[in-house]
């Protein structure tokens, strides 16, 4: 089963920052999050991933509880084509697979 | 540089039949996984090759195969089919050095939509 909790669905204005939360309580200490978000019938394209410190690229900030069993996702100026599933990853089971969970339905509106 | 590209983009079977699906990587991309994504299950992981081995497997049936060639394309078999492999198959290439459990970004490809009448 996944190892990650997130919200099924969010709205959010567009010109406002999506601030997406997922709960990964059972994160060993060497294993990255990872986020990734699909629009639809598209595949899911990398957004950013970090493993202790917050991280920020082009697209999106990352910011880990220092405990490290939760994460947010911040899109800081969502537009309409932010409207995507938002998957938060953590690599589970004992083969090392990928457990992608159903993900967070973000709605961007005008 | 060029994507993952994924052929075909559409096919349809009927029950029983088998089908092979392709994914070529980004060059110099060494590992390919594989995902379906039905509406009821959602996004799951198939399995993942790097350098022609399988290194990760996740819970799919024998009918599922794959293999990996020396140039890192790769080909996923589902053998007879039934109504419930109808879906959007994935794939997705990295680097691959540090397995799932490193730092390791996936690139995935448009999909491969099967439909099984």
């Amino acid at each position: 089963d996944a190892k990650t909790t997130q919200p099924t669905s969010m709205d959010c204005a567009e010109g406002r920052a999506a601030n997406l939360p997922c709960n990964h309580s059972t994160i060993s200490g060497n294993e990255y999050v990872y986020w990734y978000r699909q629009i639809h019938s598209q595949g899911p394209q990398y957004i950013i991933h970090g493993l202790k410190n917050n991280e920020t690229n082009e697209m999106a900030s990352l910011i880990i509880t220092e405990d490290r069993k939760s994460s947010t996702l911040i899109l800081p100026h969502a537009t309409l084509r932010d409207t995507a599933v938002y998957y938060c990853i953590v690599p589970g089971g004992s083969q090392g697979n990928l457990i992608f969970g159903k993900g967070t339905k973000l709605s961007v509106k005008p | 540089k060029a994507g993952v590209t994924q052929t075909p983009r559409y096919l349809i079977k009927t029950r029983g039949q088998q089908v092979t699906l392709s994914c070529s990587p980004i060059s110099g991309h060494r590992s390919v996984s594989w995902y379906q994504q039905t509406p009821g299950q959602g996004l799951q992981f198939l399995f993942e090759y790097f350098s022609e081995t399988q290194r990760n497997k996740g819970n799919f049936p024998g009918r599922f195969s794959g293999r990996q060639f020396s140039n890192s394309r790769s080909e996923m078999n589902v053998s007879t089919l039934e109504l419930g492999d109808s879906a959007l198959y994935l794939c997705a290439s990295s680097s691959g050095a540090a397995g799932f459990s490193g730092a390791n970004v996936l690139t995935f490809g448009a999909g491969s939509r099967l439909t099984v009448l």
